[in-house]
């Protein structure tokens, strides 16, 4: 079966626009998480929705938002966007989960990857 | 809040030796999941292994094993013989939160 998709892969903008990221996870799955890869940060864990319902957040300002629709895409948005929000925006997506714990494997896509100029 | 600490950004190995990868955490909670995921060069996360906290019985998927000391909240990962095709980046992972990572290189 098809594997997480996210897109665009790649994407230019300039400081102080904003962009629409977006993730198609596996079918049937209904956890979709994302993070934010740099090469001295690891990854940063953004937020995670759960049938349509944010349940978990990491510490980012309030320009990283994020949603998921009922077939359990979901997009995130950076607003007034900043140079250090260059990176590789990843998205995994789960089936198991129980409670506010995820016990199953994470399934990653490729990324989206964000150069701010 | 929980926490993941990969303390070796960088680890070298020669192949067909064994190496491991160090991983601290810290959680309230406890009942939870720990992961080792693999990230080659230019290419997909995949997982590695997973440990459920409440087994005490150390996870193992054919050369790749775990060392978990749940009191110490500790997990590492332990690479036997190693392979070319082991060279990359390693995060552990408690639930959703990651490690900075570190990075395997495997000499020939």
């Amino acid at each position: 079966k098809a594997g997480v998709t996210q897109t665009p892969r790649y994407l230019i903008k300039t400081r102080g626009q904003q962009v629409t990221l977006s993730c198609s996870p596996i079918s049937g799955h209904r956890s979709v998480s994302w993070y934010q890869q740099t090469p001295g940060q690891g990854l940063q864990f953004l937020f995670e929705y759960f049938s349509e319902t944010q349940r978990n957040k990491g510490n980012f300002p309030g320009r990283f938002s994020g949603r998921q629709f009922s077939n359990s895409r979901s997009e995130m948005n950076v607003s007034t966007l900043e140079l250090g929000d260059s990176a590789l925006y990843l998205c995994a997506s789960s089936l198991a989960r129980i409670r506010t714990a995820n016990t199953g494997e994470l399934f990653f896509g490729e990324g989206s990857r964000l150069t701010v100029l | 809040a929980q926490t993941v600490t990969q303390s070796q950004p960088e680890m070298s190995v020669q192949e067909a030796e064994t190496v491991t990868l160090s991983c601290t955490y810290d959680t309230s909670e406890s009942d939870y999941y720990l992961f080792w995921y693999k990230q080659p060069p230019s290419r997909q996360m995949i997982l590695v292994i997973r440990q459920e906290a409440y087994k005490q019985q150390n996870a193992t998927e054919n050369r790749f094993s775990v060392n978990f000391q749940k009191a110490a909240k500790s997990f590492s990962l332990k690479i036997s013989d190693s392979q070319l095709g082991d060279a990359a980046m390693y995060f552990c992972a408690l639930d959703m939160r990651f490690g900075a990572g570190t990075r395997l290189t495997v000499k020939p």
